[in-house]
Parts: structure tokens; sequence; C-alpha cells
């Protein structure tokens, strides 16, 4: 399985200001996705990150308020922007390899917004 | 459109068998996953099912009925350290790509 990691692991922000989260997968990789995980919630998919080409955005969400970057197949980011309290919560990225169909987690960023 | 349903809790004995069913409407489907979530660290991989039937890997195994859109994780010889939220998840292939989505997740409390 692909190890993930992500950058920060927590981050704590004042209003109005954007964050960029990294996510860098060990291998090549065919698919990465960035979640949204609100408190005590499931996960709700954001955006697919395509390499060398925008994003694909999941209804109610769009690049103006989460550019996401993808410039090889081992790395992304995702931008929190303009961010207000709403937008704290728990972001995960995934990836899905060559050899497997399994998606696999990073270990998230707890983003808190006062 | 795609919708995914879990139990929202349930609660059973350490040593006991229990069985967390989900089931899910989509356009596209392509497989179903199961994740173990513990609070505060991120979901890990389970198992997967694409086909009718009952995958089994130890004290987990997972069945897929296509045809009624429906599957079931059961948890043998319960332990402790499986309280967690359990969350089932589709993927869905259209246009020629795909996505995974998640159901909303079931918390299992095991009791001593």
């Amino acid at each position: 399985s692909a190890v993930i990691s992500q950058k920060p692991s927590r981050d704590i922000c004042q209003r109005g200001t954007s964050l960029t989260i990294q996510c860098q997968v060990d291998s090549q990789v065919t698919m990465m996705f960035w979640y949204r995980q609100q408190p005590g919630q499931s996960l709700t998919l954001i955006a697919t990150a395509n390499q060398g080409s925008e994003a694909t955005y999941e209804s109610g969400f769009v690049i103006d308020k989460f550019p996401i970057s993808r410039p090889n197949l081992t790395f992304s980011t995702l931008t929190v922007s303009n961010m207000s309290p709403e937008d704290s919560s728990i972001y995960l990225c995934s990836s899905t390899g060559f050899v497997t169909d399994t998606q696999y987690f990073g270990p998230g960023t707890r983003l808190t917004v006062l | 459109g795609q919708n995914i349903d879990q139990p929202t809790e349930m609660t059973a004995t350490e040593g006991a068998i229990v069985q967390i069913n989900c089931t899910y409407q989509t356009s596209g489907f392509n497989g179903l996953f199961w994740y173990q979530q513990h609070a505060g660290e991120a979901p890990t991989f389970l198992s997967y099912n694409v086909l009718d039937g009952l995958e089994e890997k130890g004290r987990f195994s997972s069945f897929l009925s296509r045809s009624k859109g429906y599957s079931y994780l059961l948890l043998k010889e319960l332990q402790m350290k499986d309280s967690a939220s359990y969350l089932c998840a589709v993927r869905d292939q259209t246009s020629g790509t795909y996505k995974y989505i998640f159901g909303t997740g079931t918390r299992l409390k095991v009791l001593a």
C-alpha cells in the first residue's frame, strides 16, 4: 500500500486567510482525492486532483474556494481560501495506485478557523 | 442520485459477532469498500467486494449483493480495539473516471 503524508498535521488560522495543505505519496499513483470530514461526520469528497489539468469538483465545492494542484503523480495541494469558522474540519487526501484500486488515506490535516 | 445508508450506532459485547449493514443506490457501481476509522485517525482499508458473495479476511468478512444494493461487514470474536467507526464506500464509475462515495458511517461500541 502507498504511504501518504500530509503537511501540516494541524493548524489554527484566522478568518479571511488561506491555508495550503500538501499531500505526498511515496509511489506513483493514478488517482488522488481530497475529502473533508467534519466532527462526527463521514467523509465528503471535495474533488479529484487530476495530474496536469484542472481538478474535478463535486457539487457544492468550487475552484475559487478550494484551488487544487497536482503537478505530478505523487504530489498534490489543496488550498482553503478566505477561510471562515465553517471551514473548520479535517481535510484528508487519498490515492489509488496502479497495481491496486484500493484507496488509501493520508493522516489528515485538522484545521481550526477562529 | 447516489445514496448510501448505514446504521448510525451499534453496541456489542466483547467476543460476540456483529453485522453492520450498508445499502446503496448508485448509477455506476464499480465496487464496495469497508473502512475502519478510530477517533482522531484516518480511515484504514478493511475489505473490498466487486462481485456478489462473501470475502473473508481473518476476523472480518464482507458480503455483497449487487442486485439488492446491499452489503454487510461481519466482525467475529469482537475485541475492545474494534470500537471504531465503520465506513461503507461505493466506487462509482461514470464517464471513464471513478470516485468513492462514503456512507454516514456506523459507530461501533464494544463492551466488556
